[in-house]
Order: C-alpha cells, then sequence, then structure tokens
C-alpha cells in the first residue's frame, strides 16, 4: 500500500464543471503540498498547507489532519486546467508523493 | 528570478555508459533534493542536500548512483554503467532552509533515456 494515494487516477471533465481530486496519507507529515506537472515534466508548486484551506483563483485546497486526507477542488474547471496533480507529503525532511491524478478538461 | 535549472533537458546514452546530470538552485537556496520520476508514477526520493553534505541519501537505489554539492550550491548527479531501468526523468528541486516545511521549488528535469 502506498504511503500516499489519490483519487482518482484519471479524471476528464466537461469546461466549467466543478472538480475534486483527493489525497490521503497514512503517515505523520508537517505539511501537504499539491503540485501541477505539465506535459513535458515541468512541477509547479500550487499550494503547501498544514492545516485548514488555502484558496488561488479557481483552486481552493484543503487539509484534515486528524482524518489524513487533503482535497483539491478547481471551480469552473477550464482546458488549461489540464494536467496531472500530485499530492505530496512532507515527512520528516523529505517529500513523499502520491501516484498523480491525470486531468483533461474537455471544451 | 531564475528558478531551478537543470542541464541536459534531454540525454540518451548507452547501456553500461556513465551520465552525469546537473542542477543549478535558486540563489541562496541552502537545500537541494534530487527525484526519480518513471513514466505513470509519482517522484521518487533519491538524495538530498543540506548545504554541501548529504543530509540524506536513503533514496539513492544502489552504489551506482551518487551525487555530490562541492561548494554548497550547484548540485551533479552521477550514474555509472547505466542500465535500461535507469531510464525516468530526474527531478532536481531546492528550499530556502532545508526544513520539513519550507517550500520546495522544482526544475524542469532531465530526461534519461537508456538504450
Amino acid at each position: 500500500k502506498n504511503e500516499v494515494e489519490q483519487s482518482p487516477q484519471n479524471l476528464t471533465a466537461q469546461e466549467g464543471e466543478f472538480i475534486t481530486i483527493n489525497c490521503s496519507y497514512s503517515v505523520g507529515i508537517s505539511a501537504l503540498h499539491w503540485l501541477q506537472q505539465h506535459p513535458g515534466g515541468g512541477i509547479v508548486s500550487l499550494f503547501m498547507l498544514s492545516s485548514g484551506k488555502k484558496k488561488h483563483g479557481r483552486l481552493i485546497a484543503t487539509i484534515n489532519i486528524q482524518e489524513k486526507h487533503s482535497s483539491l477542488h478547481i471551480t469552473a474547471s477550464h482546458p488549461r486546467d489540464s494536467a496531472v496533480y500530485i499530492c505530496a507529503v512532507y515527512n520528516t525532511d523529505k517529500l513523499i508523493f502520491g501516484t498523480g491524478t491525470r486531468l483533461q478538461v474537455f471544451p | 528570478g531564475a528558478g531551478v535549472s537543470q542541464t541536459p533537458s534531454n540525454k540518451v546514452t548507452e547501456k553500461g555508459k556513465y551520465v552525469e546530470l546537473r542542477c543549478d538552485p535558486i540563489s541562496g537556496h541552502t537545500a537541494l533534493y534530487w527525484y526519480r520520476q518513471s513514466l505513470g508514477q509519482g517522484p521518487e526520493f533519491l538524495i538530498y542536500f543540506q548545504g554541501t553534505g548529504a543530509a540524506d541519501d536513503s533514496g539513492l537505489p544502489n552504489d551506482r548512483f551518487f551525487a555530490v554539492r562541492p561548494e554548497g550550491s550547484v548540485s551533479t548527479l552521477k550514474i555509472q554503467r547505466t542500465e535500461r531501468g535507469d531510464s525516468a526523468v530526474y527531478l532536481c528541486a531546492s528550499s530556502e532552509f532545508g526544513r520539513a516545511v519550507n517550500e520546495q521549488f522544482f526544475g524542469p528535469g532531465t530526461r534519461l533515456t537508456v538504450l
């Protein structure tokens, strides 16, 4: 069993739909990262959070430390949101990554 | 300001050859991390430097892999006697203080293909 699990693995949506990606982890963490990876490999940090909720534009990330669960929401999805979204947790001094959720948003 | 850069962006080599992958972190970042990402998988930790020293090299898969950061800035990941299974994207990241809660900034990666 992976220490960080994401669901779903693949997600397709129509433009404008509300999207939720889930992340569950089984290790102790000090913080959690949501990352975006576009084709070609570059990784961009979206959020780093250790409690509660953060919002940036159409993106919202929440974390429940007691339940060891985080969600990434995208409101009013757009084709340019198509990417792989990766959850990663800080365990001691290194990141442990989920396998990612591949999102495709169609116009 | 300049982000994390990695060179080369692509490297094709033959089985058994030696390769070096370079990472230039963000200026002033004391912590540097190497990760490896196989196709369809999330990145996996390889090694973490705090300054010049390897603080945690527990992710290096075997003794063919070695990394250095002699002046506490640029790092080189070295792979000896490459194998086809080493083919992956090698990612580098840096952070300001090297503690767990400091955000890591990623480079674009080096795609290594071993034929």
